[in-house]
């Protein structure tokens, strides 16, 4: 079974302060895709980035950066010198290399206060 | 170049009605994928379609179904509302080569409310 965790329900911060938002997943496959997407306010989700199992090297677009730790089954993003403009729910997903199986978890929902 | 369209934005029904929603996927796209977003609850994957077939379904009654056309358009139908089918249904569509499985893009989503 696969199930992607994210603990955080809610997360607060103020202008330019920097943010962590977990994701821990489960999967048995040894193959698998991750992604986050952001959903603000008006509800469209917006793709942010893909991870494929293989590549675990970090990586930074701009104020985002995100670490991959195949050891510990996390996917953690961070957003450096957050804006309110960031303010959203952000969801981490997980689906196997044939696509059989779509899971996202819970969401996290980042305010960043002024 | 055209994102995900989904029509209605908004449906108001009442239980035990039928319900269809609609979305057309980015061009050259052949996958589609229904989600629903109740409130509190996150995503919940509901169908995904590849090339008109189903390829698989979530953990809903079968009264949530739906279909692909050739254009890769695609449509859920909703049999017998109640109350608890209030959400906010998104689409997504992606390339799906069978090999390799590719971001989703979604649409703006059709908000069901059921009275």
């Amino acid at each position: 079974a696969q199930k992607v965790t994210q603990a955080q329900t809610e997360i607060s911060v103020v202008e330019k302060e920097d943010v962590t938002l977990d994701c821990v997943y489960e999967t048995r496959d040894t193959t698998y895709y991750l992604f986050w997407y952001k959903q603000p306010p008006s509800g469209e989700l917006v793709f942010l980035i893909r991870r494929n199992s293989f590549d675990e090297q970090n990586e930074i677009s701009g104020r985002y950066s995100w670490n991959f730790q195949k050891s510990t089954s996390s996917f953690n993003f961070t957003i450096t010198a957050s804006q309110v403009v960031d303010s959203a729910v952000y969801f981490c997903a997980l689906t196997p290399r044939d696509g059989q199986n779509f899971v996202f978890g819970p969401g996290t929902r980042l305010s960043v206060l002024p | 170049e055209a994102g995900v369209t989904q029509s209605p934005t908004h449906l108001i029904k009442t239980r035990g009605q039928q319900a269809t929603l609609r979305c057309s996927p980015i061009s050259g796209h052949t996958s589609v994928y229904w989600y629903q977003q109740a409130l509190g609850l996150g995503l919940q994957f509901l169908l995904w379609y590849d090339e008109g077939e189903e390829r698989n379904r979530g953990n809903f009654p079968p009264r949530f179904s739906g279909r692909q056309f050739p254009n890769y358009s695609s449509e859920l139908n909703v049999n017998a509302l109640e109350l608890e089918d209030s959400a906010l249904y998104l689409c997504a569509s992606s390339l799906y080569s069978g090999v390799s499985y590719n971001e989703q893009f979604f649409g703006p989503g059709t908000r069901l409310t059921v009275l």
